[in-house]
């Protein structure tokens, strides 16, 4: 079965520093999306792409965050100066169609997360 | 962007048939009903999605009344390892759709 990889599964930052998370989306798919959640909390949306440019951000998604799809595969979320709120589980998605409400096509795979924790 | 509302919690026992609904009364007409669920420190994991009646698969059965104002997820036979947080996800119809999770339904399933 396709699945989302991500790496790395933990980072540990100090609090001021750049961080990069990495996704690898299932190949077919044309949307990929970035949640996070901090422990104890919610799934929270943050940014979805498409077409190599972002098509939803959340208020969470500031000037801090940034998205790239830097090749055919991978698909980064840059945190540019990390705070200790940005502590949390950091999951990319990806799936096939997004606007269209036909059955599994706005079916989301997730990855395993990419734990952040800032000291 | 319908709301959901889900039972916060939900206990059962091995080998019980479990029904987790979700109340979702301004679903519009191309939305369609999808259920994650996802296990301590990992990503949600899709199970079912339906329109309408009734839908199967291996893991689980989908009710959906002909009002379409809830549905209702059947687990047959859990086993501890169901023990997971439940999300119902209604999608909108149009435009941009970016599923949103709520708080969703922690399972609690006891020898």
């Amino acid at each position: 079965e396709p699945e989302v990889t991500q790496t790395p599964s933990h980072q540990v930052t100090q609090m001021g520093q750049e961080v990069i998370l990495r996704c690898v989306p299932i190949s077919n798919h044309l949307y990929f999306y970035w949640y996070r959640q901090i422990l104890g909390q919610k799934v929270e949306f943050l940014v979805s792409f498409y077409n190599n440019e972002i098509s939803e951000k959340s208020e969470i998604f500031d000037d801090q965050f940034s998205v790239e799809r830097p090749d055919g595969s991978n698909f980064t979320l840059k945190i540019r100066s990390t705070k200790l709120e940005d502590s949390a589980m950091y999951f990319c998605a990806s799936s096939e169609a997004q606007f269209e409400a036909r059955s599994g096509a706005n079916v989301l795979t997730f990855g395993a997360g990419s734990r952040l924790t800032v000291l | 962007l319908a709301k959901t509302t889900q039972p916060i919690s939900m206990d059962s026992y091995e080998g019980q048939e479990v029904n987790i609904t979700c109340s979702h009364n301004n679903i519009a007409t191309n939305d369609y009903i999808t259920w994650y669920q996802q296990f301590p420190s990992q990503g949600p994991r899709f199970i079912i999605q339906g329109y309408k009646t009734k839908v199967t698969n291996e893991v689980a059965s989908l009710f959906i009344p002909a009002d379409r104002k809830s549905s209702t997820l059947s687990l047959p036979r859990v086993s501890l390892s169901d023990t997971a947080v439940y999300y119902c996800l209604v999608g909108a119809s149009g435009g941009s759709y970016i599923p949103t999770f709520g708080r969703g339904t922690s399972l609690i399933v006891h020898p």
